[in-house]
């Protein structure tokens, strides 16, 4: 199993809906959670970040942590074209290391 | 607060040769990474120093990959000789202090090896 996991996509929403990015961890000691957006030939920029169960929002972005599952999720609602990018999520390992899943390409329709 | 620099921003070199890649961190930020972006991936952490010392090189191919980080602030990372498969671009984050901090990322180098 890979350490963080990702469906690549892309994810096709059209614009105004709500956008539902999944990831899921191996490392059932991971204490926090980092959400980073990467517009193509840019650098990943963070998002979202969360250290505790349930949901933390900000702004349009809520991100969903379940640490049972191991799962967190990322939600974007009232989607807009300028959030047309590639979603990282990113777990530290054991030994504090960040790892990145895949990544998820989102695609907002006007 | 000025971000992570960079330099090149992006170089092309033939295979076998040799390649430099520099970064300025944040003022202040104790830990640097280096990372390794191939097309369609996510980021794969190469190097990680604390200060001037190394905490993590399990995933850098020490047979053509170094880096080092002269007096805990810059540092280069350099590959020699070079594949093929090395053309990415590559990352350089820095974060406070380390584990379970944020990172922020520079803009990357883009290498392509011909």
């Amino acid at each position: 199993q890979k350490e963080v996991e990702q469906n690549s996509g892309p994810l096709s929403v059209p614009e105004g809906a709500i956008a539902s990015l999944n990831c899921t961890y191996s490392d059932r000691g991971s204490q926090s959670f980092f959400w980073y957006r990467q517009y193509s030939g840019k650098s990943p920029e963070l998002i979202m970040f969360i250290y505790s169960n349930g949901d933390k929002e900000d702004g349009r972005f809520t991100a969903q942590l379940n640490k049972a599952s191991q799962y967190v999720s990322l939600l974007i609602r009232d989607s807009q074209p300028s959030d047309s990018a590639t979603y990282l999520c990113a777990v530290p390992n054991q030994g504090g290391k960040l790892i990145f899943g895949q990544g998820t390409e989102l695609s907002v329709k006007p | 607060e000025a971000g992570v620099a960079q330099s090149p921003r992006y170089k092309i070199i033939e295979k076998r040769q040799s390649v430099a890649f520099w970064c300025n961190p944040i003022s202040g930020h104790a830990t640097l990474y280096w990372y390794q972006q191939i097309l369609g991936q996510g980021p794969k952490l190469l190097i990680q120093f604390q200060n001037n010392g190394v905490v993590d090189d399990s995933q850098l191919p020490k047979d053509r990959f170094s880096a080092e980080r002269l007096k805990g602030v810059d540092s280069t990372l350099k590959i020699q000789p070079a594949k093929l498969e090395d053309s990415a671009v590559y990352l350089c984050a820095s974060s406070p202090t380390g584990n379970n901090s944020p990172l922020h990322f520079g803009n990357g180098t883009r290498l392509t090896v011909t």
